[in-house]
């Protein structure tokens, strides 16, 4: 497998417009997690998807930002209008929940955002 | 929610020098505890990992240890290399597999 593959790798957008990050977890795994890096905040769950349905959004950070899970193999954040704020690494992770409470997240390369 | 604290935010050590790292966490529901490195510019990835039932796991120059009624953990590394520079980070998980991050310790190992 591949792993997680996230796009676009880089992405340098203007203040207000909006911006779609993309993810496709690896095959079979029925967890899906974004995630927000910065130097300030460090790691932060924003969401997270278990078989396509979103369980916890306490983490998305205002109604700008919005996140689907269509189906099992692909998800968007999107974010808009975008801020300069916004600027950071965004991870995505999937993990298949095995039930031995053992649940590896996967990370994938990330997508570092740029909102001028 | 789960809290989960991390010291020492940064830990310079000499090549072949021993490196721990602690952490804290408050929910007693917490049953795994995994480590995760990341190298500057890279994703993180999972290191060593310790559940619940087990108090001390090592695998070659790394270790952990749990103490689930004191609710803390730590990472030792011995033998630094200078490619063990990096940040690491604890974590917790609870049934849902959810992680919770410490705010990560910035390792620099220096020849």
């Amino acid at each position: 497998d591949a792993g997680v593959i996230q796009s676009p790798r880089h992405e340098v957008t203007e203040m207000g417009q909006e911006v779609t990050l993309r993810c496709k977890p690896i095959s079979g795994h029925d967890y899906l997690f974004w995630y927000r890096q910065t130097m300030m905040r460090g790691l932060e769950l924003l969401i997270y998807f278990n078989n396509n349905v979103p369980i916890d959004d306490s983490g998305m950070p205002e109604d700008r930002f919005s996140a689907k899970m269509p189906n099992a193999s692909f998800s968007t954040l999107k974010i808009q209008p975008s801020e300069p704020r916004d600027s950071a690494v965004y991870f995505c992770a999937s993990s298949l929940h095995t039930g031995t409470g053992k649940n590896i997240q996967y990370f994938g390369a990330g997508t570092r955002l740029s909102v001028l | 929610g789960e809290n989960v604290e991390q010291h020492p935010s940064t830990l310079s050590v000499q090549e072949g020098d021993s490196a721990v790292i602690k952490c804290t966490y408050s929910d007693s529901a917490s049953n795994y505890f995994p480590w995760y490195k990341q190298e500057l510019g890279k994703r993180p990835q999972l290191i060593i990992d310790i559940r619940s039932n087990v108090g001390e796991k090592k695998d070659q120059r790394i270790a952990v240890t749990l103490n689930k009624t004191a609710k803390h953990f730590s990472l030792h590394i011995t033998e630094t290399q200078p490619e063990d520079s990096a940040v690491y980070f604890c974590s917790t998980t609870d049934s849902w597999g959810k992680l919770q991050f410490g705010a990560g310790t910035q390792v620099v190992v220096t020849p």
